[in-house]
């Protein structure tokens, strides 16, 4: 079993939808958690961190986690063209560490 | 500057050729990493610095590569004698340092180094 896991996708939404993405990770120690986006051809940026329980709004962006499930999910809002890109999951594993461990990343489609 | 900055942006190496790939992390940061991404795949750890000691090289494929930072800001990742299977594109990241803070943590890439190895 992969640390974290993502659907690989692509994930195709229509433009003004919501697009939900997933991950799951398998360190219950875990405690830090980020999305990152990546465009093809250029490197991540981050786009939020969380590390409580919960929800955290940023914009159009929801990060959602679930310790007890292990699951942290991003959902963006009234979806455009120019989300379309790769999210990538991230997961500081453990207390005290410093390895960020991605997943493969989900690639996402909004459709005009 | 700004920003993390790398160099070479794209090298094309043949194989058995040795490579030298440069970090310039954001000014002021104590930490600093470097990931390997084949394509369709996420970052995979390679290496951590935190000012010039290396604390982690767990994550380096093989003895072929070796990273330095000497005086805890420019970073080398070397990769002798390189091979196709090391064709990816190599990032570097730095945080401010490391701690339990949301700003300490968060990490920041550079454009990353484009090595093809023919």
């Amino acid at each position: 079993q992969k640390e974290v896991e993502q659907n690989s996708g692509p994930l195709s939404v229509p433009e003004g939808a919501i697009a939900s993405l997933n991950c799951t990770y398998s360190d219950r120690g875990s405690q830090s958690f980020f999305w990152y986006r990546q465009y093809s051809g250029k490197s991540p940026e981050l786009i939020m961190s969380i590390y409580s329980n919960g929800d955290k709004e940023d914009g159009r962006f929801t990060a959602q986690l679930n310790k007890a499930s292990q699951y942290v999910s991003l959902l963006i809002r009234d979806s455009q063209p120019s989300d379309s890109a790769t999210y990538l999951c991230a997961v500081i594993t453990g207390s005290g560490t410093y390895k960020y461990i991605f997943g493969t990343g989900t690639r996402l489609k909004v459709l005009a | 500057g700004a920003g993390v900055s790398q160099s070479p942006r794209y090298k094309v190496a043949k194989r058995g050729q040795d490579v030298a790939l440069r970090c310039d992390p954001i000014s002021g940061h104590v930490s600093l990493f470097w990931y390997q991404q084949a394509l369709g795949q996420g970052p995979e750890f390679l290496t951590y610095f935190q000012n010039e000691a290396q604390l982690d090289k767990s994550g380096l494929p093989s003895d072929r590569f070796f990273a330095e930072r000497p005086e805890g800001s420019v970073s080398t990742l070397k990769i002798q004698r390189t091979q196709q299977e090391d064709s990816a594109v190599y990032l570097c990241a730095s945080s401010l340092a490391w701690g339990q803070g949301a700003l300490e943590n968060t990490i920041y890439f550079g454009e990353g180094s484009w090595l093809t190895v023919v």
